[in-house]
């Protein structure tokens, strides 16, 4: 199964419009991560923000938020006001376990935004 | 504010030959990733290594190794290329606190087996 799952192959938003990246995941563990990262065409991975399983409130980061649902094991990226610049393949992804020094992420299949002017 | 540096960014080399990546993590992280990412596809987690000693293992080839030095710079040693073996190399570091380390990568390096 998978571990990370985007069913947003694709999405448009208009700019300065707000705009919501689904992402699931599947996990028995209790302790565990879920990252956001944004891979503009250039081919970078560029960390964006980061939610722990036992974190109360949900993260934000500028323009970035995380709409963390524990009990539906969702973790939907919010972007605000969207920028031409946010046009890029957003990635979600997972760490299990405690946080070990050399936890590996798993990585779902990626939605590619578009933003147009 | 320092990054993870990769050398070299882009890499050609004809099938079985050998190649070597370098990744110098940010000033003071002590954890270093190595990632695959093929065309189309989302990065795939190769090996870790935490203080010089590897730490977790995904799905890399028996031809590939790698190694964190007593500077905390990792390499990638990959023989015997294929073609399949073309994609994007990412190097990430991260400072393991309490928990919640985020892996920060580089800007990778493309290789390209011919």
């Amino acid at each position: 199964a998978q571990k990370i799952t985007q069913t947003q192959p694709g999405m448009f938003v208009q700019e300065k419009e707000a705009v919501t990246l689904d992402c699931t995941y599947d996990t028995s563990d209790q302790s565990y991560g879920l990252f956001w990262y944004k891979q503009p065409s250039s081919g970078e991975m560029i960390f964006l923000i980061y939610q722990g399983s036992y974190d109360e409130q949900n993260a934000t980061e500028g323009r970035y938020s995380l709409n963390f649902q524990k009990a539906r094991k969702s973790a939907n990226l919010v972007i605000s006001a969207s920028q031409l610049g946010d046009s890029a393949m957003y990635f979600c992804a997972m760490r299990e376990g405690r946080g070990n020094a050399g936890n590996m992420l798993t990585f779902g299949g990626g939605t590619r935004l578009m933003v147009k002017p | 504010a320092a990054g993870v540096i990769q050398s070299p960014r882009h890499l050609i080399k004809e099938k079985r030959e050998t190649a070597t990546l370098k990744c110098y993590p940010i000033p003071r992280h002590d954890t270093v990733y190595w990632y695959q990412q093929g065309p189309g596809q989302d990065p795939q987690f190769l090996i870790s290594f935490y203080e010089k000693m590897q730490s977790d293992k995904g799905s890399i080839p028996d031809r590939f190794s790698a190694q964190q030095f007593s500077d905390y710079h990792s390499e990638l040693n990959m023989s015997s290329l294929e073609l399949g073996d073309s994609a994007l190399y990412f190097c990430a570091s991260s400072y393991q606190t309490s928990g919640g380390a985020a892996q920060y990568f580089g800007p990778g390096t493309r290789l390209t087996v011919l």
